[in-house]
């Protein structure tokens, strides 16, 4: 059974950098899409991009692009979301979540929560 | 790419049925048979209900269906229970080979 062990919450300063890791046990890393996806406080869901980790190819948000990285390592199993230039907007809950089939995230990380504040 | 639109809050009492609709454009909703429900409980992680417009992955209640028709995908929740008091969340492919999330709405159960 597959499951996600995101990294422990952030707090930042605007104009930082935060980078959050996903971890993935089971044997499945390198045939299914990786998505990553926030929450700010009391809002609803917000995609920001996919990876597929078997070629490292990516996909990113319009919204996002430019300040949004998303790469992996494959002998720890782990994908990596880098977000850049931060502001106090980009304060949020984020999730990594598998997608076996990419339209299907079957599989959520716990979330980290990311604070910017000055 | 804008949200897909959610009505705010649907309510129901214990044992009807509700009904969640998700409006888009022919650019994700309307183009596309990747219409995804996910609900979440608060301080939790999303939870797959529905993919492909109406396919329910193993382990999840056939009391949740969905359908789309145009622009617009449902999502019904028949036999309302306590436990679907939750926030409900639709997703689909976009013709940009990206994806979008709905407002999300939540649900009560009276």
């Amino acid at each position: 059974q597959v499951q996600l062990v995101q990294s422990g919450a952030e707090v930042k300063k605007p104009g930082a950098s935060v980078k959050v890791s996903c971890k993935a046990s089971g044997n499945t890393f390198t045939s299914d899409y990786m998505h990553w996806v926030r929450q700010a406080p009391g809002q609803g869901l917000e995609w920001m991009g996919i990876i597929n980790p078997s070629t490292g190819s990516t996909n990113y948000a319009q919204k996002l692009q430019g300040r949004v990285t998303m790469t992996r390592e494959k002998s720890t199993s782990t994908v990596y979301m880098e977000l850049s230039s931060l502001r106090s907007e980009d304060t949020a809950v984020y999730f990594c979540a598998r997608a076996p089939f990419k339209a299907r995230l079957d599989c959520w990380g716990q979330g980290t929560l990311v604070t910017v504040s000055s | 790419q804008s949200a897909l639109t959610q009505p705010a809050s649907v309510s129901g009492s214990p044992g009807q049925s509700i009904t969640i609709s998700c409006t888009g454009t022919s650019n994700d909703v309307g183009g596309y048979d990747y219409v995804s429900w996910y609900h979440q409980h608060p301080g939790k992680a999303p939870k797959l209900l529905i993919y492909d417009v109406s396919s329910r992955p193993s382990g999840v209640s056939n009391r949740f269906s969905g359908s789309k028709s145009g622009n617009t995908a449902s999502l019904t929740i028949s036999g309302l229970q306590a436990e679907d008091e939750a926030d409900y969340h639709c997703s689909s492919y976009t013709s940009s080979s990206t994806f979008v999330f709905g407002t999300g709405t939540k649900v009560t159960v009276l």
